[in-house]
């Protein structure tokens, strides 16, 4: 039973275009979604999260858009820069008093072509 | 920069050995995760502790795994014995908080990768 979903194992852009990452979830009690960028031999960073009252936000040239009736959110990076290029894991969590669980995605591997 | 500090980086392994690895948090940070990450999937949660105590271990599999966080600080995440589908990489996240929502981010470790023959 996967909750959170990512159908899109890879995505390749070319430098300067829009990146757009997909995320479906089944579960519409989660309380925010977040993105993860990992690059490789490294830990996943944090990138940017939205709450389940928001359908939109905004944070330089990411942003991430909440559609709570389709169950899906998307990352989109506008412009696209080679630097981008790594894997970005959807996450969902869910708060429970003081205590959350976040819940992963398979992660898409994005490139950025030059 | 603080970072999540772990070892070893890389472990080989033969089934049924045991093996053990650590992670060092940043400072301050309250509340400490272990995650498995199997190739080609996303990171799963196994353990999550609030200073020493453990707050969720739902999906760590008791009969080989167990983990410790004795002070409150440091931690280290066992299995004995590894069996062949252990192969992972193993991450470690610490957190000010446990809400594990936007507040409360978490900030992972570079991982252990293991391999086991």
């Amino acid at each position: 039973d996967q909750q959170v979903k990512q159908n899109s194992p890879s995505l390749s852009v070319q430098e300067g275009r829009i990146s757009i990452l997909n995320c479906d979830y089944t579960n519409s009690m989660f309380d925010y979604f977040l993105w993860y960028k990992k690059y490789p031999a490294e830990g996943p960073t944090f990138l940017i999260s939205i709450s389940s009252i928001k359908d939109k936000n905004e944070d330089g040239r990411f942003t991430v858009f909440l559609n709570k009736s389709a169950k899906h959110l998307s990352l989109h990076i506008v412009p696209s820069q080679p630097g981008d290029s790594a894997v970005y894991f959807c996450a969902a969590n869910k708060v429970s008093g003081n205590t959350g669980k976040l819940i992963f995605g398979q992660g898409t591997t994005l490139q950025v072509k030059p | 920069e603080a970072e999540v500090a772990q070892s070893p980086r890389y472990k080989i392994t033969e089934k049924s050995q045991a093996v053990a690895f650590w992670c060092d948090p940043i400072s301050g940070h309250a509340t400490l995760y272990w995650y498995r990450q199997i190739l080609g999937q996303g990171p799963e949660l196994l353990v999550q502790f609030q200073d020493e105590s453990v707050v969720d271990d739902s999906q760590l599999p008791k009969d080989r795994f167990s983990a410790e966080r004795l002070k409150g600080v440091d931690s280290t995440l066992k299995i004995q014995p590894a069996e062949l589908g252990d192969s992972a990489m193993y991450l470690c996240a610490s957190s000010l908080g446990s809400s594990g929502g936007p507040y409360d981010t978490q900030y992972f470790g570079p991982g252990t990768r293991l391999t086991v023959l």
